[in-house]
């Protein structure tokens, strides 16, 4: 166990809908990450939030976007699904900005219908 | 953007070492060599990680080639837990979106 939790565990929907997904990252980390893994692309980094501020953006989408709450959990909204969104989405978090290791969490599993 | 190329996969005997390597011949000087696994149905972990001199922890041991441009992760006694896809990672100290993870090696670990 991580320590990092991501809520829902499944998530099922329609294509056109809006969707969010939750982390919580381990007690004391101040920076979370998300990645968005699907089966032809692998594991892809979408954007980083530092103690509440955007710290860096990856291969995210302008439908998606993500935010970091003074508690620090972190929610990434999802809209406008397509099918090619279907992927499992990952988030982890470190302790601060210069990362050395990041605790993933077990992920949250989106499929588009 | 400098990448890693690994094997796509791998086998090796219970209890038996095994070496995984990693190719990354456009590294920077100021890239940091990580090492995660992803097993089955889990998020990625951390495995090991190092800049220039070899490396060792209580998972794995970590060899750096003297020019930087290959690595090797060690697992000294694999066993059947470690069965997973290992992912070698290059991550620029000042510039997180060159955290690259690729298709990594895919190891099966034999009784």
């Amino acid at each position: 166990d991580s320590g990092v939790t991501q809520t829902p565990k499944h998530l099922i929907t329609a294509t056109g809908q809006r969707v969010t997904l939750r982390c919580s990252p381990r007690s004391g980390d101040l920076s979370v990450y998300w990645y968005q893994q699907s089966l032809d692309q692998g594991l892809q980094f979408l954007i980083q939030y530092y103690n509440g501020e955007e710290r860096a953006k990856g291969n995210i989408l302008e439908r998606f976007s993500a935010q970091q709450f003074p508690d620090l959990h972190s929610e990434l909204n999802l809209s406008s699904l397509e099918l090619g969104d279907s992927a499992l989405y990952f988030c982890a978090s470190s302790p601060d900005r210069a990362v050395y290791e990041q605790y993933f969490g077990p992920g949250t599993r989106l499929t588009v219908t | 953007d400098a990448k890693t190329t690994q094997p796509n996969s791998m086998e090796s005997n219970e209890e038996e070492p095994v070496h995984l390597p990693c190719n990354h011949s456009t590294i920077s000087g100021t890239d940091y060599i990580h090492w995660y696994r992803q097993l089955p149905s889990q998020g990625p972990e951390y495995v090991i990680h190092g800049l220039t001199s070899n490396v060792n922890n209580r998972m794995a041991s970590l060899a750096i080639a003297e020019d930087r441009k290959s690595s090797t992760l060690i697992l000294h006694r694999a066993t059947l837990r470690d069965a997973a896809v290992y992912y070698c990672i290059l991550r620029d100290l000042y510039n997180f979106n060159k955290f690259y993870f690729g298709s990594g090696t895919k190891l099966n670990v034999k009784p």
